[in-house]
């Protein structure tokens, strides 16, 4: 079956401490993988594309498909990051509907 | 570009009643996705539309709910006979293209439309 697991609802984390936000995922071929972040009252907006392996507000994520995971890390997190982060995946044929996972709220402490 | 847009923001039916919700993609995007979030859940793809196409529809419950995406004009979303269940915050999404060999393009997400069935 094709799924997207985020497996902590909120995570609360102090300003300056590292944080990471797990993705691991279940799919038969080869996806894509994508980080979507809403900010209070705002729309969703891509983060960051594995393929694009760029590194967006500190933000980086490794594609590991021996673990399926896509984990997203940030080695000092800001106030300003605490918002929704939905992991998302795509086909890379058909219909590239995308497949999300439940979300994870990130809180950063002061 | 003023980005996908939905309307209305919020929606409220009695059950029973029709909802229709609008999504005007991003300038020259011509792929429509529509998902659904119900509570304490993630976005779940409902429907694929092209112009005046329906790509993939394997999201939509079976009765009451349609979707087009006409030549000229927004995509609607239609929810006849509402009922409690209906309530969720409805998401539209464009994309340019529906991507090339071994990758997609990203999809741009509107602001949503919350509907409350009374």
């Amino acid at each position: 079956a094709q799924r997207v697991t985020q497996p902590e609802k909120l995570l609360s984390v102090f300003k300056g401490a590292p944080v990471e936000l797990k993705c691991n995922y279940s799919y038969s071929g080869s996806p894509e993988l994508f980080w979507y972040v809403q900010y209070s009252r705002q729309r969703l907006q891509l983060l960051l594309r594995h393929i694009s392996r760029e590194s967006i507000k500190g933000f980086t994520a490794d594609l590991n498909k021996g673990e399926t995971s896509f984990h997203l890390k940030k080695p000092f997190a800001q106030e300003e990051d605490s918002a929704m982060y939905y992991c998302a995946l795509s086909s890379t044929s058909g219909t590239y509907k995308y497949i999300f996972g439940t979300g994870t709220r990130l809180k950063v402490l002061a | 570009n003023a980005g996908v847009m939905q309307n209305p923001r919020h929606l409220v039916r009695r059950r029973g009643q029709e909802a229709r919700l609008r999504c005007s993609p991003m300038k020259g995007h011509s792929h429509v996705y529509w998902y659904r979030q119900l509570p304490e859940e993630g976005l779940k793809f409902m429907v694929y539309l092209q112009k005046e196409n329906i790509i993939d529809e394997s999201g939509m419950p079976k009765e009451r709910f349609s979707a087009e995406f006409p030549k000229e004009g927004p995509s609607i979303l239609r929810i006849q006979q509402v009922v409690r269940g209906d309530s969720a915050a409805y998401f539209c999404a464009s994309s340019p293209r529906q991507g090339r060999i071994g990758s997609t393009d990203t999809q741009y997400f509107g602001p949503g439309t919350r509907l409350t069935v009374l």
